[in-house]
C-alpha cells in the first residue's frame, strides 16, 4: 500500500531559478496538505485542499509561492523565483476528511517523505 | 486559535528507562489531539491520537498518551525505550481540519 508520494527527494538549486515540488496523496483521500519545515520555524502549514479546492492558503510566505492540485492523485508546490530562505524541508501530507457538517472534525494526516530544498 | 507547547527541547534517556513527553494545548473546544515521529531525514509518523472517548490511548511502538483537560495536557510516556526510539516527536492539535504543531522534542537515547 502505497503511502504518500513527494519527489524530487532533494533539490539544489540556484537564487532566483523557479522551483516544482511534487506530490501524490494517498490513494482516495480527499484532503492534501503542504507543511515547509525549518529550524527556526518548525512546521508550518503553507495550504490545504479539499477535493482538489484550495481551502485554506493563509500560510504560503508570499506571491513566490503557488500551489495546484489538478486532480484527486496529483499536486504542485511551485516557487518562483526562490531565494535562499526558501531552503527547508517541504512535506506534503493527505487525509481522508469526514463528511462535511462537522467542522471541527481532524481527520489523521499521512506524511511524505518530505522534499529537501536548498536554494543557493 | 489553537496552540501547541511543547517544554522540552531535547531529552536524553537511558535505555531501558522509561520516557515522558510533555504537550501542553490551548484550545477553547474539545480538541483533536495527536503525537507523531520523525526519525531523522524521514516524513512524521502517526504515534498516536485522541479524539474522545477513553482518555488513556495506547498507539504504535509501545507509546501511550494520556488526555488531562483539567491540566491542558497531553502526554506522551513509554515505560521502556529502545535505542530505535531516538527521534524527533511532535504534539499537534487539530481544528477544522488543520494540524498545529508544537516545536518538537528531540530525544536521545544513550547505551
Amino acid at each position: 500500500d502505497a503511502g504518500v508520494i513527494q519527489s524530487p527527494r532533494h533539490e539544489v538549486t540556484e537564487m532566483g531559478q523557479e522551483v516544482t515540488l511534487r506530490c501524490k496523496p494517498i490513494s482516495g483521500h480527499n484532503s492534501l496538505f503542504w507543511y515547509r519545515q525549518t529550524m527556526m520555524r518548525g512546521l508550518e502549514l503553507l495550504i490545504y485542499f479539499n477535493n482538489n479546492v484550495p481551502i485554506d492558503d493563509s500560510g504560503m510566505p508570499e506571491d513566490r509561492f503557488s500551489a495546484k492540485m489538478p486532480n484527486a492523485s496529483f499536486s504542485t508546490l511551485k516557487i518562483q523565483p526562490s531565494e535562499p530562505r526558501d531552503s527547508a524541508v517541504y512535506f506534503c501530507a493527505s487525509s481522508l476528511r469526514g463528511l462535511a457538517g462537522n467542522l471541527d472534525s481532524t481527520d489523521t494526516q499521512y506524511f511524505g517523505p518530505g522534499t529537501r530544498l536548498t536554494v543557493l | 486559535a489553537q496552540s501547541v507547547t511543547q517544554p522540552d527541547i531535547h531529552i536524553t534517556v537511558s535505555e531501558g528507562a522509561s520516557l515522558e513527553l510533555r504537550c501542553n494545548y490551548s484550545y477553547g473546544a474539545t480538541p483533536y489531539l495527536f503525537w507523531y515521529v520523525q526519525s531523522p531525514g524521514q516524513g512524521l509518523q502517526l504515534l498516536l491520537k485522541y479524539f474522545s472517548g477513553d482518555t488513556l490511548v495506547q498507539g504504535i511502538k509501545g507509546f501511550e498518551a494520556e488526555f488531562k483537560r483539567s491540566q491542558s495536557s497531553f502526554n506522551l510516556r513509554k515505560p521502556s525505550v529502545h535505542w530505535s526510539d531516538a527521534a524527533e516527536y511532535f504534539c499537534a492539535v487539530g481544528e477544522q481540519g488543520k494540524l498545529s504543531f508544537g516545536a518538537g522534542t528531540t530525544v536521545t537515547v544513550r547505551a
